[in-house]
């Protein structure tokens, strides 16, 4: 069955760094888009960042547009979100997902989604 | 980057009612809005794509409409297990974005 399991949150000082690893299995991930998509503490979904099956191109919310980075290793069937100068609004559950909907398209395929892993900034 | 309005941000309603939700976009993203539901403590399951297509599973109470700027989303017949958060989320174009949600209690 398809796995995505989040890790590498925690707590980080404002200005700081942290990488979030997500693991898939079940499926064959060189051969799917992914996101990241994060909801801070009691409030609504914040979509953060794409990245297609081959990390060709790569797209970014305004609101970590420059500070974010996604990557993958199809290798290692793992997705990456490398995130610099964080503020306390980054503050949210992180969670990898393989949205079964394309940009401009209209077949919908199963979604996955991680458990989520939980970033906090505060100092 | 196109903005998306939920309404109404909360509302109550009862078992057996008919719910509607909308959603608007700032600019036109033809049909390609979808519905997620979220339930406390769990990830969002989609329920609609391209405004009206049901994701496979999901029950035919709920249903999608519209185009352009304006999408509702129905529940013909609340059930006990609807009582969630709703999302729209726009897949026109990069960034993908969320409305703010609209929660459906019980009244």
């Amino acid at each position: 069955q398809v796995q995505l399991v989040e890790s590498g949150g925690g707590v980080v000082q404002p200005g700081g760094s942290l990488r979030l690893s997500c693991a898939a299995s079940g499926f064959t991930f060189s051969s799917y888009g992914m996101h990241w998509v994060r909801q801070a503490p009691g409030k609504g979904l914040e979509w953060v960042a794409f990245i297609r099956y081959d990390g060709s191109n790569k797209y970014y919310a305004d609101s970590v547009k420059g500070r974010f980075t996604i990557s993958r290793d199809n290798s290692k069937n793992t997705l990456y979100l490398q995130m610099n100068s964080l503020r306390a609004e980054d503050t949210a559950v992180y969670y990898c997902a393989k949205i079964g909907i394309a940009v401009a398209g209209t077949r919908g395929f199963d979604d996955y989604w991680g458990q989520g892993t939980l970033v906090t900034v505060s100092s | 980057d196109i903005q998306m309005t939920q309404s109404p941000s909360a509302m109550s309603a009862s078992v057996g009612d008919r719910v509607t939700i909308t959603c608007r976009a700032s600019q036109g993203i033809s049909n390609y809005l979808a519905w997620f539901q979220q339930k406390p403590g769990k990830v969002p399951k989609r329920l609609i794509y391209a405004s009206s297509s049901l994701q496979s599973g999901v029950p035919s109470r709920f249903s999608g409409s519209g185009s352009g700027t304006e999408f509702t989303l129905t529940i013909s017949s609340l059930q006990p297990e609807d009582f969630a958060t709703y999302y729209c989320l726009q897949h026109n174009s990069y960034p993908l974005t969320f409305g703010g949600g609209t929660k459906v209690e019980i009244k």
